[in-house]
């Protein structure tokens, strides 16, 4: 099946720094990726979504100057969490999907998720 | 209200055991229905999909009703290794202002013990 990966897959910043996490397809090309945050024992709750070469759609509450999503390539998409405070510290998961034939446009292939603990 | 509601659990069984989850979903324009299964501080990955027909695929059974927005998965003898958090996904129709976006239900825990 398709593969979706994210780097890092855990990292550890002091509060004000600013962590970068990418989310990758790596054989198929995602028209759409799918930025989720999920807190301890909560929910998985979609923050944004983006497609390639557009401006991220931001779900409400959610603020778009402090969480910048950039999907540059069909390929690859990034968030970075800026000034990060220890309650941005959550599971941050990606997902992608597919548009072209041979992988389901419809179907979203989840990355591993990345572990950020701001202290 | 949560878009799609579950009962948390955690729900402890033997092995063997057979046990029901149960989900409810409030938007009647949702298109699709999934339960996910989510080990402890991984992804989430696909179990199975759901349609009013009922569908089946080897001791689990899923339920969807559409009238009542009401879905339901079915776990038959129970193993150790069933053991993880399984989420109801709600998926809503594509449009203009959508995207097809995936709704989680907060996800219920099932603990298996020997």
């Amino acid at each position: 099946g398709a593969v979706v990966s994210q780097h890092p897959s855990w990292v550890i910043c002091k509060s004000g720094t600013s962590v970068k996490i990418e989310c990758r397809s790596l054989d198929f090309q995602a028209t759409t990726m799918f930025w989720y945050r999920q807190f301890p024992k909560q929910s998985l709750m979609l923050m944004a979504t983006s497609n390639e070469g557009s401006k991220a759609t931001y779900e409400q509450g959610v603020e778009k100057d402090k969480f910048l999503i950039n999907h540059a390539s069909l390929t690859l998409s990034t968030l970075t969490v800026t000034s990060a405070h220890p309650e941005d510290s959550s599971f941050y998961i990606c997902s992608a999907r597919g548009g072209e034939a041979g992988i389901g446009t419809d179907t979203q292939y989840f990355g591993p998720g990345t572990r950020l603990t701001v202290l | 209200r949560k878009e799609v509601e579950q009962d948390p659990g955690p729900f402890n069984v033997p092995e063997g055991a057979t046990v029901a989850f149960n989900c409810t979903y409030s938007n009647s324009a949702s298109q699709s229905f999934f339960w996910y299964r989510q080990d402890c501080r991984k992804e989430p990955k696909l179990l199975m999909s759901v349609y009013s027909s009922g569908n089946e695929d080897g001791r689990f059974t899923a339920q969807l009703n559409r009238a009542s927005q009401y879905i339901s998965l079915l776990i038959r003898d129970s193993k150790l290794s069933d053991s993880a958090t399984y989420l109801c996904v709600v998926k809503r129709a594509r449009g203009s202002s959508n995207t097809g976006k995936l709704i989680f239900g907060q996800g219920t825990t099932l603990q298996v013990k020997p």
